[in-house]
Order: structure tokens, then C-alpha cells, then sequence
């Protein structure tokens, strides 16, 4: 089976850092891209981030380029996102996702896997 | 990156269709085919129901389908059934190499 799990969530304090991963089982991991989406309380689903099947390429939404950081290891199955210079507004539950595309390049063309989520607040 | 454009809420009664719209720009619903539909129950993850604009993974329905005109993609639901009552995003590529959702619509069937 096809799974994700995400762990890593907490409370933090603005300014403060957090590193999430995500353990993927049930497919050739380093053949897809993988991503991030995040949904604040009470808001819609924003995409964070991504990373090819290499982990050679990444890419990041303007809302967190410079301050979150998306990586993986393709020999341990895991995608992390570490997260810097949290902000109030950065609270959400974050999601991993598996990119549809086989070749590992595109991200853009559907998430067909997704997590259960883990949950950052960030508070004074 | 402005998130795409999608009406907060539609409604219809089971047995009917309705069409939720997602309007963007010449550089992301305009610019590729890479337009998807996740439906959404709050606190579960995401489901995939359309890709590349009009293709359905295994396992989706076929009463889910989708079309692009432009700059405004849709999903259509023909055939409501309660079970479909959720969360719909629409989500584009854009031409910064990025991702862009759509700020969700709820679907409520009557």
C-alpha cells in the first residue's frame, strides 16, 4: 500500500525553527517528485513547496522562499521540510504529497498520494 | 502568485449537476494543461479527482470530469449523490515553476 506519514509538527515560538519529515512506503520513492501544501485554520489549501525525484531541483511558493528549506533521502524514503523564521501566520497543518508523474521532473501535474498532515502553531 | 479564482460555495440536489469554475491567469490556468481538482473532507487529506485537466485517476467516478476554456478551468459533477458534499480545490502550474491553488469552493447537495 501506498502511504505517507508526516510527523514533526509542534508549538512554536515566532522566530523559531521546526523540521518536518515525511516517511514514504509502497513506492519507488526516488522516482517522483514530492510536495508540500499546507492549510491554515479556517483557510484553503496553499502549496509550500516541492523537490524533483533527485532532490536536485526545488522550488518554493514566495510566501516561505528563504525562510523553509525542502529536501529528501531518497535512501531512507523521507521528504523533510525544515521550517525557519516561523511566523504567526505559518500555523497550519502541512501536508506531504507524491507527485503523479513517474519521470521525477514534473510536480506540476497532480498529487495523487497525500498524508494525514502534521500540525505547526506558531505562538507566543 | 494570486491564488485562483473559485466561488466560495455552490449547492445542488442529488441527481443534479453543477459546475464549480477556477479562473486564472495567462500564466498558469492559461499557460499549461496542468490543471487538477483535489476534493477535500476537513481533517482527512486531499483526494486527486482530475489531472491535467481532464483525466481521471483509477477509481474516480466517472461523473467527475473536467474542461479548460482560457484562463478558466472547471470540474463538473453530474449526477450528485450526498457523498460528494465537501471540499473542492483547483490547482494550476504556473510559469514561475510553482504551484497555485484556488481558494476552494464548498459543495453542499440539498
Amino acid at each position: 500500500e501506498v502511504q505517507l506519514l508526516e510527523s514533526g509538527g509542534g508549538l512554536v515560538q515566532p522566530g523559531g525553527s521546526l523540521r518536518l519529515s515525511c516517511a514514504a512506503s509502497g513506492f519507488r520513492f526516488s522516482s517522483y517528485a514530492m510536495s508540500w501544501v499546507r492549510q491554515a485554520p479556517g483557510k484553503g489549501l496553499e502549496w509550500v513547496s516541492a523537490i524533483v525525484g533527485s532532490g536536485g531541483s526545488t522550488y518554493y511558493a514566495a510566501s516561505v522562499k528563504g525562510r523553509f528549506t525542502i529536501s529528501r533521502d531518497n535512501s531512507k524514503n523521507t521528504l523533510y521540510l525544515n521550517l525557519n523564521s516561523l511566523r504567526v501566520e505559518d500555523t497550519a497543518a502541512y501536508y506531504c504529497a507524491k507527485g503523479l508523474d513517474s519521470s521525477g521532473h514534473y510536480f506540476g501535474v497532480g498529487m495523487d498520494v497525500w498524508g494525514q498532515g502534521t500540525t505547526v502553531t506558531v505562538s507566543s | 502568485q494570486s491564488a485562483l479564482t473559485q466561488p466560495a460555495s455552490v449547492s445542488g440536489s442529488p441527481g443534479q449537476s453543477i459546475t464549480i469554475s477556477c479562473t486564472g491567469t495567462s500564466s498558469d490556468v492559461g499557460a499549461y494543461n496542468y490543471v487538477s481538482w483535489y476534493q477535500h473532507y476537513p481533517g482527512k487529506a486531499p483526494k486527486l479527482m482530475i489531472f491535467e485537466v481532464n483525466n481521471r485517476p483509477s477509481g474516480v467516478p466517472d461523473r467527475f470530469s473536467g474542461s479548460k476554456s482560457g484562463n478558466t478551468a472547471s470540474l463538473t459533477i453530474s449526477g450528485l449523490q450526498t457523498e460528494d458534499e465537501s471540499h473542492y480545490y483547483c490547482t494550476s502550474y504556473t510559469t514561475s515553476s510553482t504551484l497555485v491553488f484556488g481558494g476552494g469552493t464548498k459543495l453542499t447537495v440539498l
